[in-house]
């Protein structure tokens, strides 16, 4: 079954404001990633966050992991019209796997 | 330097054909991998090799047969193609996934298959 689940499945918003996305998933992980897909390309790695984190910051982008429920969100502040792409999460489940199982993403529209 | 390389990018063929796609890493990754994403943009791992070992295969027609010559080269091969097997498929590689560290996709630019 699927593990990870985002929402919303689309945002649109203006260029500088906020835009957060969330994802839920249902077993232990070890860690939890998003990627970044344009149109047409492959994901790209943006940031990890491990299961013993609660928070990360990667330039204009924070992570927040909450394992008692859970769920992570993607904040990207100060948006870019550039931005404007799916975003997928991704868990690394415990037992060490191998194996990352992604969400259906969120498609972003960063309006100029 | 294209760091996970895959071809073609495009496939265009008639049911019941057979057709390969082929993927490359030269990120010197020990672990290759093959996902299909549908058309709602759901992505699921389909098979992963590390070191020419198959260590995950998902539950996939035996139609699609993966081959590794050698760690850096994974291929696709898909036999009696189907409607269903539209998608676009990515290969992607990471270091080790069973070592120490997290384990991070390297992803290629994706073969969008199409069977008419």
């Amino acid at each position: 079954s699927q593990q990870g689940e985002e929402d919303p499945q689309a945002l649109s918003i203006q260029e500088g404001e906020n835009a957060t996305m969330n994802c839920s998933y249902k077993t232990s992980i070890n860690n939890l990633q998003w990627y970044r897909q344009n149109s047409g390309r492959g994901l790209v790695h943006l940031i990890l966050i491990r299961s013993n984190e609660r928070e990360k910051h990667s330039g204009r982008l924070r992570v927040t992991l909450d394992t008692s429920k859970k769920s992570s969100s993607l904040l990207i502040t100060a948006s870019r019209a550039a931005d404007t792409a799916s975003y997928f999460c991704a868990t690394d489940r415990s037992g060490n796997t191998g194996k990352l199982i992604f969400g259906q993403g969120t498609t972003l529209q960063v309006k100029p | 330097d294209t760091a996970v390389s895959q071809t073609p990018k495009y496939l265009v063929t008639q049911m019941g054909n057979d057709k390969s796609i082929k993927c490359e890493q030269n990120l010197g990754h020990d672990t290759m991998y093959w996902y299909k994403q549908d058309s709602k943009k759901f992505l699921k791992i389909m098979f992963s090799y590390n070191n020419k070992e198959l260590i995950i295969n998902e539950t996939v027609p035996n139609r699609f047969s993966p081959k590794s010559p050698d760690k850096a080269h994974l291929n696709l091969h898909i036999n009696s193609l189907e409607l269903g097997d539209s998608a676009v498929y990515f290969c992607a590689s990471s270091r080790n996934p069973q070592g120490a560290g997290a384990n991070v996709l390297t992803f290629g630019a994706g073969s969008r298959l199409t069977v008419l």
